[in-house]
């Protein structure tokens, strides 16, 4: 699985859009992009995925660039309850396994 | 996610005892996996489980074991605690899609501290 870098830490205006960036430049035509967010030390939340053409669901948009070397993970409305760790993970199909490296701190302020 | 409970919440334990963390799920679901964090770090494999005669080690399986009991129950043994093995633990569950991608799907965590 390709590995994936995030910054560290981020923070956002409540109410702004939190755009979150992840380089994934090695990652090859059957994989997939994930994100997950992780509140204090609650089981990881499936966000989003895709795998080639942008992605948006109730909670978040993914866009994917041409390339598909990076991706941002865009929370349009960011509110306090979105501040958390989130992760970035590329992973192909038909495997099961997720590589969670260390993710991006997201603080929302009021 | 609702749809996946672990049991117990918080456990303290001492060195030398066994114990067992278990999780149900009502997603209907395959497959299984187990996972631990320790602090500032991801999530690590221990277990997985592709349906209920399919047990696979992770990369962290030393000193733990499994048992899937059923398509909905999987559970996680420390046959004698020790202090590392003191870590959040993560249970979750996913399905085979269309395409070949599986979502996992994580439970609320066990908190093990082991004395």
């Amino acid at each position: 699985d390709a590995k994936t870098t995030q910054p560290p830490s981020m923070d956002c205006a409540e109410g702004r859009a939190a755009n979150l960036p992840c380089n994934h430049s090695t990652i090859s035509g059957n994989e997939y992009v994930y994100w997950y967010r992780q509140i204090h030390s609650q089981g990881p939340q499936y966000i989003i995925h895709g795998l080639k053409n942008n992605e948006t669901n109730e909670m978040a948009s993914l866009i994917i660039t041409e390339d598909r070397k990076s991706s941002t993970l865009i929370l349009p409305h960011a509110t306090l309850r979105d501040t958390a760790v989130y992760y970035c993970i590329v992973r192909g199909s038909g495997t099961y396994k997720y590589i969670f490296g260390t993710g991006t701190r997201l603080k929302v302020l009021a | 996610d609702a749809d996946v409970t672990q049991t117990p919440r918080n456990r303290i334990t001492k060195t030398g005892k066994r114990i067992m963390l278990e999780c149900s799920q009502t997603k209907g679901h395959d497959r299984m996996y187990w996972y631990r964090q320790d602090p500032g770090l991801g999530l690590r494999l221990i277990y997985y489980s592709f349906d209920v005669k399919d047990i696979n080690k992770g990369e962290i399986s030393d000193g733990y074991s499994v048992s899937r009991q059923a398509q909905a129950k999987f559970s996680l043994s420390l046959e004698s605690a020790i202090p590392n093995q003191t870590a959040l633990y993560f249970c979750a569950t996913s399905d085979l899609a269309f395409g070949g991608t599986d979502t996992q799907y994580f439970g609320p965590g066990t908190r093990l501290t082991v004395l």
